[in-house]
């Protein structure tokens, strides 16, 4: 079946460092992918969609230019967090979908500790 | 705005019993609904999903749920408790646009031997 990996599965860092999370689609092409935040014991909430090509589209509240986005290609999808914080630290898990709509596969996401 | 409610944030059964995780759902029309199972440490993973087709939906590993319009509700159940359940489970549903998904906050289940 389809899946999506993440990259890396767990990353520590410094306070006021750039943190890298990748999301590939392994076999298949994803015109659509998902980030989600994820705090500990609770539910998933979106943060941005991003489609191919294109700005990704974030959720209300979601600061753009601390959690930048890019979708260069149909595999992969970057969320890069800016200046990260200790309040930054959370679950991220991408979802990539071959169609604009879609549920999706999710990957098994990345958990993020700021120090 | 659409929304989701699972009713429990936990539930505790015995091996061999009956499972029942509740989820209403609030919207204008009629949404697409999921039950999502995620394990310590790993992904979600997709359990079934209702689009409008048959009501009653038949999932993997033994799972089921019917969507009631009459009672927006969308419930998980399962005859027999495994050990291997204990997860959290969450109730999704698809935006009016089919863009996105919207996830209940999350049931966790025990299952005690």
């Amino acid at each position: 079946g389809a899946v999506v990996s993440q990259h890396p599965s767990w990353v520590i860092c410094k306070s006021g460092t750039s943190v890298k999370i990748e999301c590939r689609s392994l076999d298949f092409q994803a015109t659509t992918m998902f980030w989600y935040r994820q705090f500990p014991k609770q539910s998933l909430m979106l943060m941005a969609t991003s489609n191919e090509g294109s700005k990704a589209t974030y959720e209300q509240g979601v600061e753009k230019d601390k959690f930048l986005i890019n979708h260069a290609s149909l595999t992969l999808s970057t969320l890069t967090v800016t200046s990260a914080h200790p309040e930054d630290s959370s679950f991220y898990i991408c979802s990539a979908s071959p169609g604009l709509a879609g549920e999706g596969v999710f990957g098994p996401g990345t958990r993020l500790t700021v120090l | 705005a659409q929304s989701v409610t699972q009713l429990d944030s936990h539930v505790s059964v015995s091996e061999g019993t009956p499972v029942l995780l509740r989820c209403n759902y609030s919207s204008s029309y009629s949404p697409s609904l999921f039950w999502y199972v995620q394990h310590p440490n790993k992904g979600l993973q997709l359990l079934l999903k209702y689009t409008s087709a048959a009501t009653l939906v038949k999932g993997i590993n033994g799972f089921e749920a019917e969507f009631k319009k009459s009672e927006t509700s969308f419930h998980l159940t399962k005859p027999s408790a495994h050990m291997s359940d204990a997860a959290e489970y969450f109730c999704v549903a698809r935006n009016q646009a089919g863009t996105a998904l919207i996830f209940g906050k999350g049931t966790t289940l025990s299952v005690s031997s």
